[in-house]
């Protein structure tokens, strides 16, 4: 079974400061996702990636396949970054389809003024 | 386009009613899948459907029933609602072609009482 893990759980940081959040996974993978939901509002795709390193505005996405690892990078962080940021992964065994996407239990950010 | 949209947006049951949750995609997306997401857990896939006329069960599919008669229109039912069954609703579709973006709907927020 794959495992997606997210670190950290909760994190709470000031306006400017640089954002991490990590999340390791279990099993070879055809695709990673990184979510956005913000509170009490729907789930947005940010990023989808299978090698490599995407960049949007001040969000930056970075997978290692061999270490089975992708990290969420966010600059210049803001008050409106605030959310929940959730990663999820299609196992390769599934034919890289969405049927077999696993999610990590989110990592939730706070961003201070 | 409208993307995917879901109805109610929140509702109250008590326990052993019934009732439909309604998902609809407007973008030919090949896949639709309906998750749940509670406090201190990753989102879970309950059933999906990669196309129209076939359904598959997720992690958790007890309780819930779905049908696929055409591509747009993905609809769950709770034949007899339980307690265990409030939680936040999320309708979920993506293209033909994996690996693609994941569309989410806006959620149902369901209470059974």
């Amino acid at each position: 079974k794959n495992e997606v893990e997210q670190s950290p759980q909760n994190l709470t940081a000031q306006e400017g400061e640089f954002i991490t959040i990590n999340c390791s996974y279990s099993v070879g993978i055809s695709a990673l996702h990184w979510l956005q939901q913000h509170p009490g509002g729907g789930i947005v795709s940010l990023f989808m990636l299978s090698s490599g390193k995407k960049k949007h505005g001040r969000l930056i996405a970075t997978i290692n396949i061999q270490e089975k690892h992708s990290s969420l990078h966010i600059t210049a962080s803001h008050p409106r970054d605030s959310a929940v940021y959730i990663c999820a992964v299609s196992p390769m065994y599934s034919g890289g389809g969405a049927d077999g996407l696993t999610f990590g239990k989110g990592t939730h950010l706070i961003i201070q003024p | 386009n409208a993307g995917v949209t879901q109805t109610p947006k929140f509702h109250i049951l008590k326990t052993g009613q019934s009732m439909t949750l309604q998902c609809a995609q407007d973008m030919n997306h090949g896949y639709l899948s309906w998750y749940r997401q509670d406090p201190g857990m990753g989102l879970r896939r309950i059933h999906y459907s990669v196309a129209a006329g076939i359904t598959d069960k997720g992690e958790v599919p007890d309780g819930y029933n779905v049908s696929r008669s055409n591509t747009e229109d993905f609809p769950l039912r709770l034949e007899s609602a339980a307690p265990s069954q409030t939680s936040v609703y999320f309708c979920a579709s993506c293209g033909r072609k994996w690996p693609e973006p994941m569309f989410f709907g806006p959620g149902t927020r369901l209470t059974v009482l």
